[in-house]
C-alpha cells in the first residue's frame, strides 16, 4: 500500500507571496492532518481534515488554510508569507476515528526569503 | 508547563543496552500516546501507539503507560546504531485527530 505522498518536497518563495501545498493519503484513509515543523516551536499541529470539513485548528493565523476533496486530497495554502513560516509541511494521514495512528508523508520543506 | 514533556538529551547509551525514553503530559483526559522515531532531514515515522495502561511491546520497543502519573515511556532493547535519532512523544486528548508533540529526545548509540 502506497504511503502519504506530498508536493512539492521543496519550494522557495518570497515574502508576501502564497503558497499551496498538497497531500495524497493512504488509501482508505479520510481523515488528513497538517502540522508545521520548525527548530524553534518543534511540531505544531496546523488543523484536520475529515470527509472535506475541518474538524479541527489550531492556533495559526488565518493566513493558513486547508481544503479537503471527495478523493480525501488535500491541499493547504499560505498567504501573505512571512519570513517565519520557513518550515517542514507535514502532512499525516488517519482512518476515520479521532484516536487512530497518523502516518506522516516526506513533507514539504518551505523556505522564504 | 509544557503540554507534553521530553528531555531533550542526547541520551547517550552503548550498542546493545537498553534506550529508556520518558515523556510526561499534562492533560488527564488524554486518550492516546503515540511515539514517533524522525531521523534527521526525514519526517516522523511512527514506531508505538499504546491506548491503556500498561505494557505494550513490538519487537526491541516496549511502549510503557501510566495514566495516573500521567506518564508515557518507551524502551528499546538491543540498541543498534540505526536507533540513533529523534524520537517524539505524541499525546491525543481530544474528540479529533490533533496530536501534540513533545520537544523530542535525541539518542546516540555508540559503538
Amino acid at each position: 500500500k502506497a504511503g502519504v505522498t506530498q508536493t512539492p518536497r521543496y519550494l522557495i518563495k518570497t515574502r508576501g507571496q502564497q503558497v499551496t501545498l498538497s497531500c495524497s493519503p493512504i488509501s482508505g484513509h479520510r481523515s488528513v492532518s497538517w502540522y508545521q515543523q520548525t527548530p524553534g516551536q518543534g511540531l505544531q499541529f496546523l488543523f484536520e481534515y475529515f470527509s472535506e470539513t475541518q474538524r479541527n485548528k489550531g492556533n495559526f493565523p488565518g493566513r493558513f488554510s486547508g481544503r479537503q476533496f471527495s478523493n480525501s486530497r488535500s491541499e493547504m495554502n499560505v498567504s501573505t508569507l512571512e519570513l517565519g513560516d520557513s518550515a517542514l509541511y507535514l502532512c499525516a494521514s488517519s482512518l476515520a476515528g479521532a484516536h487512530q495512528e497518523q502516518f506522516f508523508g516526506p513533507g514539504t520543506r518551505l523556505t522564504v526569503l | 508547563q509544557k503540554e507534553v514533556e521530553q528531555n531533550s538529551g542526547p541520551l547517550s547509551v552503548p550498542e546493545g543496552a537498553i534506550a529508556s525514553l520518558n515523556c510526561t503530559y499534562s492533560d488527564r483526559g488524554s486518550q492516546s500516546f503515540f511515539w514517533y522515531r524522525q531521523y534527521s532531514g526525514k519526517s516522523p515515522e511512527l514506531i508505538m501507539s499504546i491506548y491503556s495502561n500498561g505494557d505494550k511491546e513490538d519487537g526491541r520497543f516496549t511502549a510503557q503507560l501510566n495514566k495516573a502519573s500521567q506518564y508515557v515511556s518507551l524502551l528499546i532493547r538491543d540498541s543498534q546504531p540505526s536507533d540513533s535519532a529523534t524520537y517524539l512523544c505524541a499525546v491525543n486528548a481530544g474528540t479529533a485527530s490533533k496530536l501534540t508533540f513533545g520537544t523530542g529526545t535525541r539518542l546516540q548509540v555508540t559503538l
